[in-house]
């Protein structure tokens, strides 16, 4: 186990909904970064948080933003959903210290109808 | 050309039998490189990391080739438990951010 939780595990919206993902990193852990992985595709990431700020972002629309909270956990939401967000959506976490390595949570898989 | 390219497979290996995954990557400015294994419906976890010219962890071997901007994972003697997909990472910096680039993956089945 990597310490890095995700909630909910699943869940299922409809189209022009709204979504919030949430994550805890693992102890220690201060930057925590979010992953979106279609079907049959690898993991394309969308932002990164750093003490409570968004200091990186993949080519994702404005609608998909997020939130870090002093205990280093984490919020995504997305708006205004479309069919193509269904996915499983990652959270990584690593610490500052020139350590590369993300360890990753279990994922929330979303469906939208 | 994608950042990170992964033949898709599936590869399908008897047991016992060696196995090589391939990986091209296009930022000849990378320093490091990992493989990650990811079950059916399951988070990737890190499987192996290369910071110089390879690693070698058990069964697994890693290697790269800086000039020719290729990485490959190679699987000896495949057991059932080894199926699953393979993932090529890359990470690289994205204004103060560091992601990761991720191959499509490789699925790999080990058949008894």
């Amino acid at each position: 186990e990597t310490g890095v939780t995700q909630s909910p595990t699943h869940l299922i919206k409809t189209r022009g909904q709204q979504v919030t993902l949430r994550c805890s990193s693992q102890s220690g852990h201060n930057t925590v970064s979010w992953y979106q992985q279609a079907l049959g595709q690898g993991p394309q990431f969308i932002f990164q948080y750093y003490r409570e700020e968004e200091n990186g972002r993949g080519n994702f629309p404005p609608r998909f933003s997020g939130l870090q909270f002093p205990n280093y956990s984490s919020e995504l939401n997305v708006n205004a959903l479309e069919l193509d967000d269904s996915a499983l959506y990652l959270c990584a976490s690593r610490n500052d210290r020139g350590q590369e390595t993300q360890y990753f949570g279990p994922g929330t898989r979303l469906l939208v109808l | 050309r994608k950042e990170v390219e992964q033949d898709p497979g599936p590869f399908n290996v008897p047991e016992g039998a060696t196995v090589a995954f391939n990986c091209t990557y296009s930022n000849s400015a990378s320093q490091s490189f990992f493989w990650y294994r990811q079950d059916c419906r399951k988070e990737p976890k890190l499987l192996m990391s290369v910071y110089s010219s390879g690693n070698e962890d058990g069964r697994f071997t890693a290697q790269l080739n800086r000039a020719s901007q290729y990485i490959s994972l190679l699987i000896r003697d495949s057991k059932l438990s080894d199926s699953a997909t393979y993932l090529c990472v890359v990470p690289f910096s994205s204004g103060s951010a560091r992601q990761l680039t991720f191959g499509s993956g490789t699925q790999l089945t080990v058949l008894p």
